[in-house]
């Protein structure tokens, strides 16, 4: 079993729709989520990262700990074509250095 | 504020060659990490650097591999007599000193290694 798991999409959305997105981790361990978005053939952007369970907003994206399920998500408000990328969830251990990613979510958002 | 840089993005060997990639990490950063993306696969963790050390390079295959940070210049990834196999991306990623530092990793553009 991967350490985090995390559908492969496609994700196929119109523009404005919502997207939602989410990783299921197995090791209670990991204390810190991260959210990368990756255009193709680019380097990962880090968009957030959170430590507790709950809501963190930053402009359209708000990520959601759940740490109880060990589940993840994000979702993206008012989808834009510019959003289409992979995105990758990444967890850390406290204390730890190194990232744990899914294997992303390729979304696309059609005009 | 530049971001990471990596250099060079693209580049072609023949197997049995070496290979070196060079990452400079944003500025007022000290920790370097490389990551790698083999096709199809995930982004793995390979090695954790600061300056002049070495602090996890439980990622890092054993043999052919190995990394450095110096005091000055660049971090450097080596991979030696390269196969097939070893083509892929390369990330770098930098994040800030002190103890949450680790948890704000910022990637660079890659490098994209091809071994023929």
């Amino acid at each position: 079993q991967k350490e985090v798991e995390q559908d492969p999409g496609p994700l196929s959305v119109p523009e404005g729709a919502i997207v939602s997105l989410n990783c299921t981790y197995s090791n209670s361990a990991f204390q810190y989520f991260m959210w990368y978005r990756q255009y193709s053939r680019k380097g990962p952007e880090l968009l957030m990262y959170t430590y507790s369970s709950g809501n963190k907003e930053d402009g359209r994206f708000t990520a959601q700990v759940d740490k109880s399920s060990k589940y993840i998500s994000l979702f993206i408000r008012d989808s834009q074509p510019s959003d289409s990328a992979t995105y990758l969830c990444a967890i850390i251990k406290a204390a730890g250095n190194k990232l744990t990613f899914g294997g992303g979510t390729r979304v696309l958002v059609k005009p | 504020n530049a971001g990471v840089m990596q250099n060079p993005r693209h580049l072609v060997r023949r197997r049995g060659q070496e290979a070196r990639l060079r990452c400079s990490p944003m500025k007022g950063h000290s920790h370097v990490y490389w990551y790698r993306q083999l096709p199809e696969e995930g982004l793995k963790f390979m090695v954790y650097l600061q300056k002049e050390n070495i602090i996890d390079e439980s990622g890092m295959p054993k043999e052919r591999f190995s990394a450095e940070f110096p005091k000055e210049g660049p971090s450097i990834l080596r991979i030696q007599q390269v196969v097939r196999g070893d083509s892929a991306a390369y990330f770098c990623a930098s994040s800030p000193p002190g103890e949450l530092g680790t948890y704000e990793q910022y990637f660079g553009p890659g490098t994209r290694l091809t071994v023929t």
